[in-house]
């Protein structure tokens, strides 16, 4: 059974950093470009990084270029997200997410995790 | 950016009823249109992609059409278990990947 099992969240304060994780099972790893989408409390999805299957490009919104930085290990099938200098607008749940199709990056959004909360104190 | 609008922001419907959600793109996007469904306090779950494809295990009531700038998704006899919040997003124009803003459908 393919699964994505997010960890990392956690209430921080403005300005603080935090890490989250994305463990992915039951499927090639490398084969697939993975994704984080937020989704702030009451609100609708965001897409927020992106990182194709064998870890050679990197996308970004706006938003977090320059804070964010999204990373894979191979070697324990996981997903990154480093976040910076955070702010109280970053304050979501936060979403991996598995591309359908082997090969595409920033395709259809087919396996998702549970999702992971950040709150950002101010 | 590609901006996604859907219509209408919420809607209500009874069991039974047929039901179409509208999705507008602010450019051509082909057919690089996919649908989810959200359920409260759940992760969003993929029902259709490439505006027309039906995910495996996704019930075939559910149905997309569309290319271009406009699409739709159709729920022919809404279930008990559809109601639910439904969103578009692009994914033809990227980065970045836009999402519409959502449709919530409640119980009539």
């Amino acid at each position: 059974e393919v699964q994505l099992l997010e960890s990392g969240g956690a209430l921080v304060q403005r300005g603080g950093s935090l890490r989250l994780s994305c463990e992915a099972s039951g499927f090639t790893f490398s084969s697939f470009a993975m994704s984080w989408v937020r989704q702030a409390p009451g609100k609708g999805l965001e897409w927020v990084s992106a990182i194709s299957g064998r870890g050679y490009s990197t996308f970004y919104v706006d938003s977090v270029k320059g804070r964010f930085t999204i990373s894979r290990d191979y070697s324990k099938n996981t997903l990154y997200l480093q976040m910076n200098s955070l702010r109280a607008e970053d304050t979501a749940v936060y979403y991996c997410a598995k591309d359908l199709r082997m090969g595409a990056t920033l395709d259809a959004f087919e396996i998702w995790g549970q999702g992971t909360m950040v709150t950002v104190s101010s | 950016d590609i901006q996604m609008t859907q219509s209408p922001s919420s809607l209500s419907a009874s069991v039974g009823d047929r039901v179409t959600i509208t999705c507008r793109a602010s450019q051509s996007i082909s057919s690089y249109l996919n649908w989810y469904q959200q359920k409260p306090g759940k992760a969003p779950k993929l029902l259709i992609y490439a505006a027309s494809s039906l995910q495996s295990g996704v019930p075939s009531r559910f149905s997309g059409s569309g290319s271009g700038t406009d699409f739709t998704l159709t729920i022919s006899s809404l279930q008990p278990e559809d109601f639910a919040t439904y969103y578009c997003q692009q994914s033809y124009s990227t980065p970045p990947i836009t999402f519409g803003q959502g449709t919530r459908l409640q119980i009539k």
